[in-house]
Order: structure tokens, then sequence, then C-alpha cells
């Protein structure tokens, strides 16, 4: 039962354009959700994060949307830059921001210069 | 600040053989995480310690797997005996506390059971 999606294993995009990752999930008792990024043979590194009684958080050039009602999140990255070529990963907990982490099967970006 | 140490990074084993896993965590963190990540899956908690007690270990396979973090530092994950489906990267992960906004993941070791 795979609670938490990402039905897009990659996704490309130029450089300074906007990249927009989508994740979906099933469990309504999901309270917190987290992005992580991965370079290859490195471990995941958090990157942002938003509680359910939010629909949005800004850091930078990385904002999370949440749609409750959707089940739906996503991750805009703009602009976009090559070094943002990575894995990305959402994940959901029930616990608030201690609760176990559902993960994600992950999307891999690619931002071409 | 040192990052998360693990080792070894790379590890081929036979089934049914065993094999060990290490992780030295970032220095004061009272919080350790052992991740199962398969291939073109997200990683999966097995076992998550806050300081050298367990806090969730659901999801370890506990008739193969074992973990332990002796004196709330180092820690390791052990696996006897080894199947094919253990083929995986296993990820270690620390934070001062228990929240995921702090959480550093270490290098990962990958395992190829033959």
């Amino acid at each position: 039962d795979q609670q938490v999606k990402q039905n897009s294993p990659s996704l490309s995009v130029q450089e300074g354009r906007i990249s927009i990752l989508n994740c979906d999930y099933t469990n309504s008792m999901f309270d917190y959700f987290l992005w992580y990024k991965k370079y290859p043979a490195e471990g995941p590194t958090f990157l942002i994060s938003i509680s359910s009684i939010k629909d949005k958080n800004e850091d930078g050039r990385f904002t999370v949307f949440l749609n409750k009602s959707a089940k739906h999140l996503s991750l805009h990255i703009v602009p976009s830059q090559p070094g943002d070529s990575a894995v990305y990963f959402c994940a959901a907990s029930a616990g608030g921001n201690t609760g176990k982490l559902i993960f994600g099967q992950g999307t891999t970006l690619q931002v071409k210069p | 600040e040192a990052g998360v140490a693990q080792s070894p990074r790379y590890k081929i084993i036979e089934k049914r053989q065993s094999v060990a896993f290490w992780c030295n965590p970032i220095s004061g963190h009272a919080t350790l995480y052992w991740y199962q990540q398969i291939l073109g899956q997200g990683p999966k908690l097995l076992i998550q310690f806050q300081n050298n007690g367990v806090v969730d270990d659901s999801q370890l396979p506990k008739d193969r797997f074992s973990a332990e973090r002796l004196k709330g530092v180092d820690s390791t994950l052990k696996i006897q005996p080894a199947k094919l489906e253990d083929s995986a990267v296993y990820l270690c992960a620390s934070s001062p506390g228990s929240s995921y906004n702090e959480q550093f993941f270490g290098p990962g070791t990958r395992l190829t059971v033959l």
C-alpha cells in the first residue's frame, strides 16, 4: 500500500525555468510533509517542510504547496539551476514533525543549461 | 562539523551469509535512524533510537535483522541470514532531537546479495 506517491519518475527542465514536482498521498491522518533532495552516492538532505495547517511555505527559490482536499502537494523551484539536478523525495508523517516518515518513490530532476 | 559516518560504503555477499553495518552519528545527536532504500523506492524506516533506547522498530524484520546502539552513540545494523531481497542501500541518519527538520543522513551502505 503506497501511501505517498510520486507518479513522475523523472522531469527535465531548462535552466531558469520553473520546476514543479508533484506528490500525492492517501492517508488523511498525515499532518506534516517534507521534501528531501538526494545527490548520487550521498544521503538525502532536508529541503523544506509544511504543516497541514498551512497551504504554502516558501524558502528562497523553493516553495511547497499543500492542497489537503486533493491530498496533493507540490514543490516549485524558481528559477531552476543545474545544481538542482538530483532526486527529490516527498515524505509525510501522521505525528507532526516527529512521527514516522513515509517516503514517496522519488522524482529525478534534470536541469539543462 | 563532521557528518554522519557509515561503513562500509559497499558490500557484496552471498545469500544466507551475515553482514553488519556501522554508523557514527553527529556528535551530540540523541536520535538515530536506520532506513532501507530499495532501488526505485523511497527510504523506509527500519528502526529509530532515542539515545540507546528503541523508539520504533515496527518495520524491522526481527527474524533476521537486529540493531543496537551501545552507550547512545554508535550503532550497528546486522542481517543474519541475508536474502536476495535485502539488496538495498542502508541509510543511517541522526538528529539532535526527534524533529525531521534537523535530521542529517549519512552516505549509506550499498548491499548486494547474490
